[in-house]
């Protein structure tokens, strides 16, 4: 079955920690994406690749850094430098092939720092 | 800049009856993508509709219909004959214009749908 797998489901770490979130895709869809999301809030846009060795940042890119060395896999690091990083961390990609660039999310990771 | 307004924090609506969620929109694009996703309480987003900005007739997906209204800048979801299983948060969004942006979406803050036996 494609789809988008993201692990772990939960995640903790102690404050001051770097700590990576995977994402891998086998739809063989160019773009994936980065979100986050808070209690009782809509998603924001952390950072995005539209092809391998390419990223943007979102609109809350900082605390965080991205790489994209496989069409399949686009990790997430969460670093010490985010202040607040306890969230719900989704990870999407969408194809140009439908038109719509509808996106497809994974189940996400709840990452919890104390 | 562009902006989705979902103005009902929640809802309540009785099994088998429709129910419209409410999505205002604000962008100064011609070309855009306007969608709806749900969000069950396990957290993952499913992707329930799509309308495009030059698309005279609504969206339809089985229950699920979008009223798109362009000169109001308002895309409604309705869902017909509502099920317990529709209980969630619904998330309308919007796509801007392709091309560099690509497939980037801007996200409402959600309306929580209950859907009372």
């Amino acid at each position: 079955d494609g789809g988008i797998t993201q692990s772990p489901k939960y995640l903790f770490r102690k404050e001051g920690q770097n700590v990576t979130l995977s994402c891998e895709q086998n739809l063989n869809h160019d773009a994936m994406y980065w979100y986050r999301q808070d209690p009782g809030q809509g998603l924001r846009l952390i950072y995005y690749s539209q092809i391998v060795n390419d990223f943007q940042k979102g609109d809350i890119a900082e605390g965080y850094s991205v790489s994209r060395e496989k069409k399949e896999s686009f990790p997430l690091t969460v670093t010490s430098a985010q202040k607040n990083p306890t969230a719900f961390y989704l990870c999407a990609s969408s194809t140009a092939v439908t038109g719509s660039y509808e996106q497809y999310f994974g189940p996400g990771t709840r990452l919890t720092v104390t | 800049a562009q902006k989705i307004t979902q103005t009902q924090p929640g809802m309540f609506v009785q099994e088998k009856e429709a129910v419209t969620l409410d999505c205002t929109y604000d962008t100064s694009d011609q070309s855009y993508g306007l969608f709806w996703y749900k969000q069950p309480s396990s957290g993952e987003m499913i992707f329930l509709i799509y309308q495009g900005s030059y698309d005279e007739q609504n969206a339809t997906e089985g229950r699920y219909s979008l009223n798109f209204q362009k000169a109001r800048k308002s895309a409604n979801l309705v869902i017909s004959a509502s099920q317990l299983g529709d209980s969630a948060m619904y998330f309308c969004a919007m796509r801007e214009a392709s091309g560099a942006q690509g497939g980037k979406l801007i996200f409402g803050q959600g309306t929580e749908l209950s859907v009372k036996p």
